[in-house]
């Protein structure tokens, strides 16, 4: 069965960065976009972007884009997403999904990751 | 602001229906867009439960229905049950855009 399993909770200081992975499972890693989408206490869902896993192009949000990397590596099939120069606004639960060919739509999702960031 | 409006609360008794909607601008719900519904149980991640506005995954009861009509999409939840109390988000994904997938805000959904 497909499974992403993702790293665990992290607390950081502001401006310091953090590295969450992304283990997936149970399918063809090569052959699904990875996203990352993440979500502030109480609050909803943002978008982050995404990964091609197979050629390791990405595609951020514009509100990402300067401050967030996605890579992969396809011989332990695991993405992952670094973030650097962290605000304590910045402070959420990260989640992978892969992105289902059929459904055109993030279709499995991982656990969660909290990212903490607290002087 | 999320791109995409949904009502922050509804509520039914068990064995009504509801209709959760989901309304945005042409570039967010308009012919190009496809539309997810997801279910977020507290403390869990999201669960999938339509895509392209009307299809149910494989698992998915078919209590669970969606539509889309010029630029609202909506979720009907038929025959509420207790398990059904979660939080549920529409997601447009339309290519082109700087913001590829944009999420509306998120309706809580209360089983009275």
């Amino acid at each position: 069965q497909v499974q992403l399993v993702q790293s665990g909770a992290e607390v950081k200081k502001p401006g310091a960065s953090v590295k969450v992975s992304c283990e997936a499972s149970g399918y063809t890693f090569t052959s699904h976009y990875l996203a990352w989408v993440r979500q502030a206490p109480g609050q909803g869902l943002e978008w982050i972007g995404w990964i091609n896993p197979n050629s390791g192009a990405t595609s951020l949000a514009p509100n990402f884009r300067a401050w967030v990397t996605l890579t992969r590596d396809t011989s332990s099939s695991t993405a992952y997403m670094e973030l650097n120069g962290l605000k304590s606004v910045d402070t959420a639960v990260y989640f992978c999904a892969r992105w289902g060919i059929t459904t055109r739509a993030p279709d499995f999702w991982g656990q969660g990751t909290l990212v903490t960031v607290s002087s | 602001q999320s791109a995409l409006t949904q009502p922050a609360s509804v509520s039914g008794s068990p064995g009504q229906s509801i209709t959760i909607s989901c309304t945005g601008d042409s570039s967010d719900l308009g012919d190009y867009s496809l539309v997810s519904w997801y279910q977020q149980q507290p403390g869990k991640a999201p669960k999938l439960m339509i895509y392209e506005g009307t299809k149910r995954p494989s698992g998915v009861s078919d209590r669970f229905s969606g539509s889309k009509s010029d630029n609202t999409a909506s979720l009907t939840i038929s025959g509420l049950q207790a398990e059904d109390e979660a939080d549920y988000y529409c997601c447009s994904y339309a290519g082109g855009r700087a913001v590829l997938v944009v999420f509306g805000g998120g309706t809580k959904l209360t089983v009275l």
